[in-house]
């Protein structure tokens, strides 16, 4: 079954880092493109960034920008999400997704939890 | 304060029917046939049930369906059992982000 599985997450400082990871399996990776979406606790979901299959295109909500870094690597089916400059704001459970199509989110992990706090 | 807008909650009786709706802009719903839904269970991933506004992936029963006018879509669940209760999440490619979430509806089966 296609699937994907993140870990990284953890409790970190206001101001602090963490790199979060998304291993992919039982699907040619490189195929599609690859989305990191999160959930604020009791919140919606809120689409954070994407990446194309080669890499060469990165998008980023206007909170991401300048502080998160997405990235890939195929040839280890994974994808990562680097998150600096965190704030308490940024506290959620992160899934990494694949898009098929536009606007479709077909494969969705089953999320890390990042906790920003002091 | 989420892109696309949603009912908060929505409800029915098992076997009733039930349309959640979602809302956007020409820049979103309104401007593509790029209109998905996702179903969430509590402490679960998020799960595709409608893509490109009325198609079904393979194991979503029928009794899920999606449709479009303007810059409104919506999501109607016939026959409703008591696993269809769930938070509800509508999404859209948009012109400004390939992709925007409305707020989520809770589907309660009383």
């Amino acid at each position: 079954e296609v699937q994907l599985v993140e870990s990284g997450g953890g409790l970190v400082q206001p101001g602090g880092s963490l790199r979060l990871s998304c291993e992919a399996s039982l699907f040619t990776f490189s195929n599609f493109w690859m989305n990191w979406v999160r959930q604020a606790p009791g919140k919606g979901l809120e689409w954070v960034a994407n990446i194309k299959q080669d890499g060469s295109v990165r998008n980023y909500v206007e909170s991401a920008k300048g502080r998160f870094t997405i990235s890939r690597d195929n040839a280890k089916s994974s994808l990562y999400l680097h998150l600096n400059s965190l704030r308490a704001e940024d506290t959620a459970v992160y899934y990494c997704a694949r898009a098929w199509v536009p606007g479709t989110l077909e494969v969705w992990g089953q999320g890390t939890m990042v906790t920003v706090s002091s | 304060q989420s892109a696309l807008t949603q009912p908060p909650s929505a409800s029915g009786s098992p076997g009733q029917s039930v349309t959640i709706s979602c809302t956007g802009t020409s820049s979103d719903v309104g401007g593509y046939n790029y209109v998905s839904w996702y179903q969430q269970h509590p402490g679960k991933a998020p799960k595709l049930m409608i893509y490109e506004v009325t198609k079904r992936p393979s194991g979503v029963p029928d009794r899920f369906s999606g449709s479009k006018s303007g810059n409104t879509a919506s999501l109607s669940v016939s026959g409703l059992q008591a696993e269809d209760e769930a938070d509800y999440y509508c999404g859209s490619h948009s012109d400004i982000y390939p992709m925007v979430f409305g707020g989520g509806t809770r589907l309660t089966v009383l």
